[in-house]
């Protein structure tokens, strides 16, 4: 069964403070991996989208890192800001599907 | 951005009665899903379409229908509201940034709230 598990479930931090989140997943054959910002009674932005081939992507702040032997991905944020704060969604694809699987999500937290 | 609209955005109902769901996008896209979004459980696929009157169940369609008489518009449709279908629900499309299915970025609407009292 394709799974996508994200950790931590929660996080906080203080503004200007760099953080990691993980998510590691069993989905096959893989096609893609994105991660989306979830802003509190939105729906999910995508952030990056990353295919087999990509070992890192970068979008302002954020960069993804793939390691597709591991299925291992993280997101790094730097210097974060209020504005960060948000839920933080890893959906990976599988080639031939048009069903993603969804992570369920990491809470950040970003404190003044 | 991708122009996706839903509507209602919130809505209350009871036990019972049906109710539909309008998701709208403006930008031609063939694909297009129903998600409902609960704490503790992420987003779940409820259907999705391929399609004009091309529908397909996803992981938690049961109560649940769908139809798509155009490409602009995907209706969700409980047919008897029930206390857990309480939950919040995004219409999403998707396009081929780059001509395939690798590339896909899947473009989300400002979600429905709905309360099945």
């Amino acid at each position: 069964k394709n799974q996508v598990e994200q950790s931590p479930q929660s996080l906080i931090i203080l503004e200007g403070k760099n953080c990691t989140l993980q998510c590691n997943y069993t989905v096959s054959p893989f096609s893609n991996l994105r991660w989306y910002k979830q802003d509190t009674g939105r729906g999910p932005v995508s952030l990056t989208i990353m295919t087999f081939s990509e070992n890192t992507k970068s979008n302002g702040r954020y960069t993804a890192t793939l390691d597709a032997d591991t299925k291992q991905s993280s997101l790094h944020i730097t210097a974060s800001q209020l504005s960060d704060s948000a839920s933080y969604i890893c959906v990976v694809k599988s080639g031939g599907s048009y069903i993603p699987t969804f992570g369920r999500g990491t809470s950040l937290i970003v404190h003044p | 951005d991708a122009g996706i609209t839903q509507s209602p955005r919130h809505k209350v109902t009871e036990t019972g009665t049906p109710v539909t769901l309008r998701c709208h996008q403006t930008e031609n896209h063939r694909y297009m899903y129903w998600y409902r979004q609960d704490p503790g459980h992420g987003l779940r696929l409820i259907h999705y379409s391929y399609g004009v009157k091309d529908t397909d169940k996803g992981e938690v369609s049961d109560g649940y229908s769908v139809s798509r008489s155009k490409t602009e518009d995907f209706l969700l449709t409980l047919e008897s509201a029930t206390s857990s279908q309480t939950s919040v629900y995004f219409c999403a499309i998707s396009e081929s940034t780059s001509g395939t299915q690798t590339q896909e970025t899947q473009y989300f609407g400002p979600g429905t709230r709905l309360l099945v009292l």
